[in-house]
């Protein structure tokens, strides 16, 4: 079936340092999106990638959506403690009017 | 506050009876989403709504499991005949799909969290 694949699944970094978690799918997506989920909060909408090979930046944030729309990332420049929390892609396939896939997140902590 | 609500935040249950959740969403969005999240994984899809129409079920959705939007408004979960494996977090979510005015992403409510004993 439709699966989300997302690595890593935990990442500690030290404050300054850069971060990244990858987001992968065995068939083409539609579209992908990030959301990021703080301790005890719900998910909140970070981007949404449509096209082949697009890049997007949110300040210290790029979201990169790979050439065959089967993958993507997320990289955080010089991460501060703020950036705390569970990043989650979620992918929509074709066909799928709704249904967003969520991958299991990868949990970044920051130690200051 | 204009957000996604949901009601009650914690419901705590014994095995076999009835639960039911409601799901108060953005008032312009047309879109709502029921998600349900265990610890330590993403959000799993269940169901979505656009107005009072059910579009899209997860096949993983027991029969226990029922939702309502009846006035395209709010939505009620309910989830039958409890059993310990229901204990999660569910997730509401709505958004606004509605041609060139669409807005893709899902804003989400608190959650209601669910144990089962």
């Amino acid at each position: 079936g439709q699966q989300v694949m997302q690595i890593p699944q935990y990442q500690h970094v030290q404050e300054g340092e850069d971060f990244t978690t990858y987001c992968n799918s065995s068939t083409t997506l539609s579209n992908i999106q990030w959301y990021k989920q703080r301790p005890g909060g719900h998910p909140v909408f970070l981007i949404q990638l449509v096209k082949s090979g697009e890049v997007k930046k949110q300040k210290r944030l790029t979201f990169q959506f790979g050439e065959a729309k089967k993958n993507s990332s997320l990289h955080i420049t010089a991460t501060q403690t703020t950036d705390v929390g569970t990043y989650f892609c979620a992918g929509k396939y074709g066909g799928s009017q709704g249904n967003l896939i969520f991958g299991k997140g990868t949990k970044l902590s920051v130690k200051p | 506050d204009t957000g996604v609500s949901q009601n009650p935040r914690h419901k705590i249950t014994k095995r076999g009876q009835n639960v039911t959740f409601r799901c108060d969403p953005i008032s312009e969005h047309n879109r709502l989403y029921w998600y349900r999240q265990t610890l330590g994984q993403g959000p799993e899809f269940l169901t979505y709504f656009q107005n009072e129409a059910q579009l899209e079920k997860s096949r993983l959705l027991s029969d226990r499991f029922s939702a309502e939007r009846p006035k395209g408004s709010f939505s009620t979960l309910e989830i039958q005949r409890t059993e310990q494996g229901d204990s999660a977090m569910y997730l509401c979510a709505s958004s606004f799909n509605r041609g060139d005015k669409s807005r893709f992403e899902q804003f989400f409510g608190p959650g209601t969290r669910l144990t089962v004993l």
